[in-house]
């Protein structure tokens, strides 16, 4: 089974609004990270959040993780129309293997 | 400094055929990882590759293949294509692997028929 499990699987939202998605996992961690991906393309990195952080930003994005309930969540403050994407939370586990392991993904639609 | 870059971006091909697909990392870079994406499945990790060795392998059988060159570019490899291995295959390279953000290509569209 997929170790990242996003929720919700589609949301849809009106520009200026914010939009939450939230990221559950199974194994312990080195780090977290959130992707975006648009129609077909390939993935654009967002944001890594360590093992030992609880909180982080990065212009409109937050992120947050808690450990002890092995979830992330990332809040996209005043979406625009671009902000229309997939969203995919990867874990990096501790485990010693050398594989990030992706969610199903948050398919977002920001209406205009 | 430049992207990650994959070539081709579109392939078509017909079953029992082999594919190689290319990739470059960012420069300096020394880890890629390949990643299979499909509406069904998701994003599925293939193997990484850091100078020239594999360091994991995903759950995929052995006709997929891969290999890395002493200046870090990779490819990969599928033998005796089959309709459900159509998908986007991701390149992704990152300095050295699981502490730092991985930065992708923009995928090759293969599609068998």
């Amino acid at each position: 089974s997929q170790q990242g499990e996003e929720d919700p699987q589609a949301l849809s939202i009106q520009e200026g609004e914010n939009a939450t998605m939230n990221c559950s996992y199974k194994t312990s961690i080195n780090n977290l990270q959130w992707y975006r991906q648009n129609s077909g393309r390939g993935l654009v990195h967002l944001i890594l959040i360590r093992s030992n952080e609880r909180e982080k930003h990065s212009g409109r994005l937050r992120v947050t993780l808690d450990t002890s309930k092995k979830s992330s969540s990332l809040l996209i403050t005043a979406s625009r129309a671009a902000d229309t994407a997939s969203y995919f939370c990867a874990t990096a586990p501790t485990s010693g293997t050398y594989k990030y392991i992706f969610g199903t993904g948050t398919r977002l639609k920001v209406l205009a | 400094k430049a992207g990650v870059t994959q070539t081709p971006r579109y392939l078509i091909k017909t079953r029992g055929q082999q594919v190689t697909l290319s990739c470059s990392p960012i420069s300096g870079h020394r880890s890629v990882s390949w990643y299979q994406q499909t509406p069904g499945q998701g994003l599925q990790f293939l193997f990484e590759y850091f100078s020239e060795t594999q360091r994991n392998k995903g759950n995929f059988p052995g006709r997929f293949s891969g290999r890395q060159f002493s200046n870090s570019r990779s490819e990969m490899n599928v033998s005796t294509l089959e309709l459900g291995d159509s998908a986007l295959y991701l390149c992704a390279s990152s300095p050295s692997g699981l502490h730092y953000e991985q930065y992708f290509g923009p995928g090759t569209r293969l599609t068998v028929t």
